[in-house]
């Protein structure tokens, strides 16, 4: 149980796309989803708290304009990171909670390469 | 001060020994504690969860939590070179849900 996926698992594509990725709770809802960055050898960056129905909550530093967080049902959120450029380059995981206090359940990650 | 810490490591032990990795939490309001393996150019999978002092067993893991002394624990008996990862340690609070840097283990066969 608690599974999470989350795709595509690897994006290239040119600077100044848009892209977009999916995360889906397969078989819980989840109250809240969060979206995560990390580069090579760093420790997990939360970039935004998204509850269903609500507006994200962006960590300080991180671009809402930028990084478009949608939390349109209790199974599904997406990022899209809009214009991306070289620097965007990074692993992008999200990640599921059932309810306050339960644990994160993680997908498997989307790998993004931006040329 | 953040609000979860644990030493980076790098952590080494030999194959069969007991792997040892600890984690401090600062907000006493914290509720439930996890458990989270890393390995390298993955995401993070969730190995264990504790919401109760003393010690809570899994396989060749034990979690063990001393709410008093704001101390989590993460025992892996019989060590193989697959545990070889980095050891996420979490702690919810309400909302807020919080994570360590990890601490490194290396198993040496």
């Amino acid at each position: 149980g608690a599974v999470v996926s989350q795709h595509p698992s690897w994006v290239i594509c040119k600077s100044g796309t848009s892209v977009k990725i999916e995360c889906r709770s397969l078989d819980f809802q989840a109250t809240t989803m969060f979206w995560y960055r990390q580069f090579p050898k760093q420790s997990l960056m939360l970039m935004a708290t998204s509850n269903e129905g609500s507006k994200a909550t962006y960590e300080q530093g991180v671009e809402k304009d930028k990084f478009l967080i949608n939390h349109a049902s209790l199974t599904l959120s997406t990022l899209t990171v809009t214009s991306a450029h070289p620097e965007d380059s990074s692993f992008y995981i999200c990640s599921a909670r059932q309810g306050v206090y339960q644990p994160q359940h993680f997908g498997d990650g989307t790998r993004l390469s931006i040329l | 001060q953040k609000e979860v810490e644990q030493n980076s490591g790098p952590l080494s032990v030999p194959e069969g020994a007991i792997a040892s990795l600890n984690c401090t939490y600062s907000d006493r309001g914290s509720q439930s504690f996890f458990w989270y393996r890393q390995y390298s150019g993955k995401s993070p999978e969730l190995i264990m969860f504790i919401y109760s002092n003393g010690d809570k067993e899994d396989g060749r893991f034990t979690a063990q939590l001393n709410k008093a002394s704001q101390y989590v624990s993460l025992l892996i008996r019989d060590s193989q070179p697959s545990d070889s990862a980095t050891y996420l340690c979490a702690a919810a609070t309400g909302n807020q849900f919080y994570f360590g840097t990890g601490t490194s283990l290396t198993v040496i066969p």
